[in-house]
C-alpha cells in the first residue's frame, strides 16, 4: 500500500529561527510531490510542487527539496514568523491513477513562538 | 482563494439520522472531490466526481452517498449517521484530472455524531 511519513509528528520553534520537516513516501513510480500548509480551521493550501525530476523548488521562505532515489522530501523554512504555525502535509501523486489517486500524509504540526 | 464554499460549516447530529453536507464551487472545475480528516490519519477519499452525474467512490465510501446534478454542487450524504463518521470534512475540487493542477479545498464542516 502506498504510504507517505512524516516526522516530527509536533515541532515548537522560537520566531526567526529555521527548521526543517521530512516526508518519507513509498509510492512508486510518483508523478509529482506536494506540500500543503494547514492553517487551524482552514483547508490545505499548496505550498510546492515538484516533479520526480525537479530537486529543489522554493516558494519564499519555503523551499521543497525532493530526493527521488531514497524517496525522501523535506521542506525548509527560514526565519520563522507567526503566522508559519500550522500544520505541513506531504502529497504524493501516483504516475498511474489521478486526482483519485492521491496519498496525504499526516502533517506536522509546526508552532512558532514568540 | 479558490471559490469553494461548504455547509454548514459545523454540525451536530444524531446517530441513525441522515446528513447532507454541500460542496458549492464558482470556479467550474470539472473534478470535484469529499475527504474526510481524522486524527492519526492523513485525508482520505470518501467519493470523487469527474463531472455532472460522474462519480465513483474512493477509498472509504462505505455508509457515504454522494451526487452532483449541476457543475457547482457537489453533495455528500450520510444516509444513516454512526459515530465512526465524526470527522471533519473537505471538499475539493481541481482542472485536471492528472493530479499536475493542485486540488483546491474548501475550508471544512466539522461533524459531531453524538
Amino acid at each position: 500500500k502506498n504510504q507517505v511519513e512524516q516526522s516530527p509528528q509536533s515541532l515548537i520553534i522560537l520566531e526567526g529561527k529555521n527548521c526543517t520537516l521530512q516526508c518519507n513516501y513509498t509510492v512508486s513510480p510518483f508523478s509529482n510531490l506536494r506540500w500543503y500548509k494547514q492553517d487551524t480551521g482552514r483547508g490545505p493550501v499548496s505550498l510546492t510542487i515538484m516533479t520526480f525530476s525537479e530537486n529543489t523548488k522554493s516558494n519564499g521562505r519555503y523551499t521543497a527539496t525532493l530526493d527521488a532515489d531514497t524517496k525522501q522530501s523535506s521542506l525548509h523554512i527560514t526565519a520563522s514568523q507567526l503566522s508559519d504555525s500550522a500544520s505541513y502535509i506531504c502529497v504524493v501523486t501516483p504516475r498511474t491513477g489521478g486526482g483519485n489517486k492521491l496519498t496525504f500524509g499526516t502533517g506536522t504540526q509546526l508552532k512558532v513562538e514568540l | 482563494d479558490a471559490g469553494i464554499t461548504q455547509s454548514p460549516r459545523h454540525k451536530v447530529t444524531e446517530t441513525g439520522t441522515p446528513v447532507t453536507l454541500r460542496c458549492h464551487q464558482t470556479e467550474n472545475h470539472r473534478y470535484m472531490y469529499w475527504y474526510r480528516q481524522d486524527p492519526g490519519h492523513g485525508l482520505r477519499l470518501i467519493h470523487y466526481s469527474y463531472g455532472v452525474k460522474d462519480t465513483d467512490k474512493g477509498e472509504v465510501s462505505d455508509g457515504y452517498s454522494v451526487s452532483r446534478s449541476k457543475t457547482e454542487d457537489f453533495l455528500l450524504t450520510l444516509e444513516s449517521a454512526t459515530s465512526s463518521q465524526t470527522s471533519v470534512y473537505f471538499c475539493a475540487i481541481s482542472r485536471t484530472r492528472d493530479g499536475d493542477q493542485p486540488q483546491h479545498f474548501g475550508d471544512g464542516t466539522r461533524l459531531s455524531i453524538l
